[in-house]
């Protein structure tokens, strides 16, 4: 079965710091997809980032990172010098082919404080 | 681009009516949409996947007959809620994929529905 586990439900962090949000998947696929959404206070759902199962490459785009570990079943997600425009709830998600669906983890709602 | 486009943003009803949720993709074909459901501070729970010209497929435990889900063309799906009740008051976000079946999801701005 498939499974994402946001450890952490909330966060607060002060303005210019940084911040990690764990996210930790199970599956039995050996091909699988990993995903970050954001979704701000206004409600939509942001796609941030893919990443397939084969790359294991830490990807950095501006402030934001990732840290992918098939090792430890990780892919957690990094935001450097934090701002208020980050606040909001940050989901980590993963899509396995077998069963065709994306599943979510239960998020983490981030409060950037100014 | 890959822009999914959901209507309305909000709708109120009486119990016991039912309320059309559409849902488009507008610069792309989608022949598979995902529909969700978002409780108060909770995670997504997938209802239902909708593909193009056929039956919808249902997640376990959600009512086929309460939610009524359409996919006429390759650009609109709707969720219909059926004879509504308050417990179906919620968030409803649509999805489609503008690629391949590991292609990443393109949300709607979702639907807030409240029954009275």
């Amino acid at each position: 079965a498939q499974k994402v586990t946001q450890a952490q439900t909330e966060i607060s962090v002060v303005e210019k710091e940084d911040v990690t949000l764990d996210c930790v998947y199970e599956t039995r696929d050996t091909t699988y997809y990993l995903f970050w959404y954001k979704q701000p206070p206004s409600g939509e759902l942001v796609f941030l980032i893919r990443r397939n199962s084969f790359d294991e490459q830490n990807e950095i785009s501006g402030r934001y990172s990732w840290n992918f570990q098939k090792s430890t079943s990780s892919f957690n997600f990094t935001i450097t010098a934090s701002q208020v425009v980050d606040s909001a709830v940050y989901f980590c998600a993963l899509y396995a082919n077998r069963d065709d669906k994306i599943i979510f983890g239960k998020g983490t709602r981030l409060h950037i404080l100014p | 681009g890959a822009v999914v486009s959901q209507h309305p943003s909000r709708v109120i009803c009486k119990s016991g009516t039912s309320v059309k949720i559409e849902c488009r993709s507008l610069d792309f074909q989608a022949t598979t949409m995902f529909w969700y459901r978002q409780f108060p501070k909770k995670s997504l729970m997938l209802m239902a996947t909708s593909n193009e010209g056929s039956k919808a497929t249902y997640e376990q435990g959600v009512e086929k007959d309460k939610f009524l889900i359409n996919h006429a063309s390759l650009t609109l799906s709707t969720l219909t809620v059926t004879s509504a009740h308050p417990e179906d008051s919620s968030f409803y976000i649509c999805s489609a994929r503008s690629g391949d079946r590991n292609s990443p999801l393109h949300f709607g701005n979702g639907t807030r529905l409240t029954v009275t």
